[in-house]
C-alpha cells in the first residue's frame, strides 16, 4: 500500500467550507472503499469524522462530510468554526499486506 | 458510552523491551478488532498493529514486524502490546483503537508516551 498525499495545509474564514484531499487511495477491496477521516487536536484522542468513504458517525456534526472520485478521497467542512482548528488525517484500508496506512495530515486554521 | 484507556507507557534504552497495556469498556470487547496507532514527534499516525476480535488474525506494519506481539485477554476487555528490541525510532505516543465496521478506527483513547532513549 503506498502512501496517502495530504496538502500539509488548509485555512479558511468562519462560515466558509474548505475541502481537503487524499490522494493515492487503494482500489475497492472486495467491492468496498474503506476510506475514513479523522480530526485531531493537539494533546487529545484522535476522533473519526467519516468511516467507509462517506458515512458519518451520528455523533459528529453534519458540518462534515466526505466523498470520492477515482482514487482521490475528500473531506469538506462546511460552516467553518473556530473549534475545527485541527490536524486532519486520512486513512485507508488496501487488504492483508501491510493493510492499513494514514495520509501525511493537513493542519486546518480558521483565519 | 465506550472508552479506551491505554497505559504501560515509560522511558527504555535502545534494545530494550516494553508492554503497553490497552483496556475497553462500554462495548462488548471480543466482538471487535483493535489497533495499535502511533505519532513520533513532529509526526503523523502511523498504522502500528491490529488484532481481531476471534484470535483469528494479527496484522502488523512493516517497521515493527518481527518485534512488536499484539494480543488480548477477552475476559480481562484487555489488549496487550509487547514491544522487544526498541529502537529510538519507536519513541512516540501509542494509541489504542476500537476497530469499527469498515476497516476504520472508530474509539480512540488518550495514548500513552514511550521514549526510547540512552
Amino acid at each position: 500500500q503506498s502512501a496517502l498525499t495530504q496538502p500539509p495545509s488548509a485555512s479558511g474564514s468562519p462560515g466558509q467550507s474548505v475541502t481537503i484531499t487524499c490522494n493515492g487511495v487503494g482500489g475497492d477491496v472486495g467491492g468496498y472503499m474503506f476510506v475514513s477521516w479523522y480530526q485531531h487536536r493537539p494533546g487529545k484522542a484522535p476522533k473519526i469524522l467519516i468511516y467507509g468513504v462517506d458515512k458519518r458517525p451520528s455523533r459528529v456534526p453534519p458540518r462534515f462530510s466526505g466523498s470520492i472520485s477515482g482514487n482521490t478521497a475528500s473531506l469538506t467542512v462546511s460552516g467553518l468554526q473556530a473549534e475545527d482548528e485541527a490536524v486532519y488525517y486520512c486513512g485507508s484500508y488496501a487488504g492483508t499486506n501491510n493493510p492499513w496506512v494514514f495520509g501525511g495530515g493537513t493542519k486546518l486554521t480558521v483565519l | 458510552e465506550v472508552q479506551v484507556l491505554e497505559s504501560g507507557g515509560d522511558l527504555v534504552q535502545p534494545g530494550g523491551s516494553l508492554r503497553l497495556s490497552c483496556t475497553g469498556s462500554g462495548f462488548t470487547f471480543g466482538n471487535y478488532g483493535m489497533s495499535w496507532v502511533r505519532q513520533a514527534p513532529g509526526k503523523g499516525l502511523e498504522w502500528v498493529s491490529t488484532i481481531s476480535g476471534g484470535f483469528d488474525g494479527a496484522y502488523y506494519a512493516d517497521s515493527v514486524k518481527g518485534r512488536f506481539t499484539i494480543s488480548r485477554d477477552n475476559s480481562a476487555k484487555t489488549m496487550f502490546l509487547e514491544m522487544n528490541s526498541l529502537r529510538v525510532e519507536d519513541t512516540a505516543i501509542y494509541y489504542c483503537a476500537k476497530m469499527g465496521s469498515q476497516k476504520d478506527f472508530d474509539y480512540w483513547g488518550q495514548g500513552t508516551l514511550v521514549s526510547v532513549s540512552s
